[in-house]
């Protein structure tokens, strides 16, 4: 089955913590994308990646970091200084590297910060 | 700066009637547009766009009208199913752009 895996679906952590979210794609994408949804908010991007070893600050990078060393792989850190980060991050791919290639979602994490 | 506007934060609809969700963007150079669909705790699947070089794009039930001068399009589903509950989200990119920029969402609730 090609798609977009999540791992886990429910996280929670102790506020102070850093926290890291998978996020993996066979479908042979070369873009992979990060979001974060609030309600009321939509979809705010977090960070992006368009080729290996190489991504890109999106609206809210603050208190986040990610690395891509896999064309498949594209982990989000949550760091303690992010400082609203309960929320459900969805995570996405692209074949072509636009904004007009389609992206495809994985199920989200929702992340709980106690 | 919210560049993709979606003012109607939900919609209730009797099945069988048109649904209309409106979007609205400032950005003049966004030229590519999209609509997402969003059940509850899954990720967003896409279900039509449209190019700025058309006024409307057509599949299925579902109806995608774009007014550039405006900076405004709108998705019509017809009929409207229960299936169809869900929250919607407007995108939309440049020409030149490698990222999308969503709406806030409209949540969708047809009624039986």
């Amino acid at each position: 089955d090609g798609g977009i895996t999540q791992s886990p679906k429910y996280l929670f952590r102790k506020e102070g913590q850093n926290v890291t979210l998978s996020c993996e794609q066979n479908l042979n994408h070369d873009a992979m994308y990060w979001y974060r949804q609030d309600p009321g908010q939509g979809l705010r991007l977090i960070y992006y990646s368009q080729i290996v070893n190489d991504f890109q600050k999106g609206d809210i990078a603050e208190g986040y970091s990610v690395s891509r060393e896999k064309k498949e792989s594209f982990p989000l850190t949550v760091t303690s200084a992010q400082k609203n980060p309960t929320a459900f991050y969805l995570c996405a791919s692209s074949k072509g590297r636009g904004g007009r290639d389609t992206q495809y979602f994985g199920p989200g994490t929702r992340l709980t910060v106690l | 700066d919210q560049q993709v506007k979606q003012n109607s934060p939900s919609l209730s609809v009797q099945e069988g009637r048109i649904s209309i969700l409106n979007c609205d963007y400032t950005n003049s150079m966004f030229d590519y547009f999209l609509w997402y669909k969003k059940y509850p705790a899954e990720g967003p699947t896409f279900l039509i766009s449209i190019s700025s070089i058309k006024d409307k794009n057509e599949d299925g039930r579902f109806t995608v009208f774009l007014n550039k001068s405006a900076k405004h399009l709108s998705l019509h589903i017809v009929p409207s199913q229960p299936g169809d509950s869900a929250v919607y989200f407007c995108a939309a990119s440049e020409t030149s752009g490698s990222r999308l920029t969503f709406g806030e969402g409209t949540q969708l609730t047809v009624n039986p």
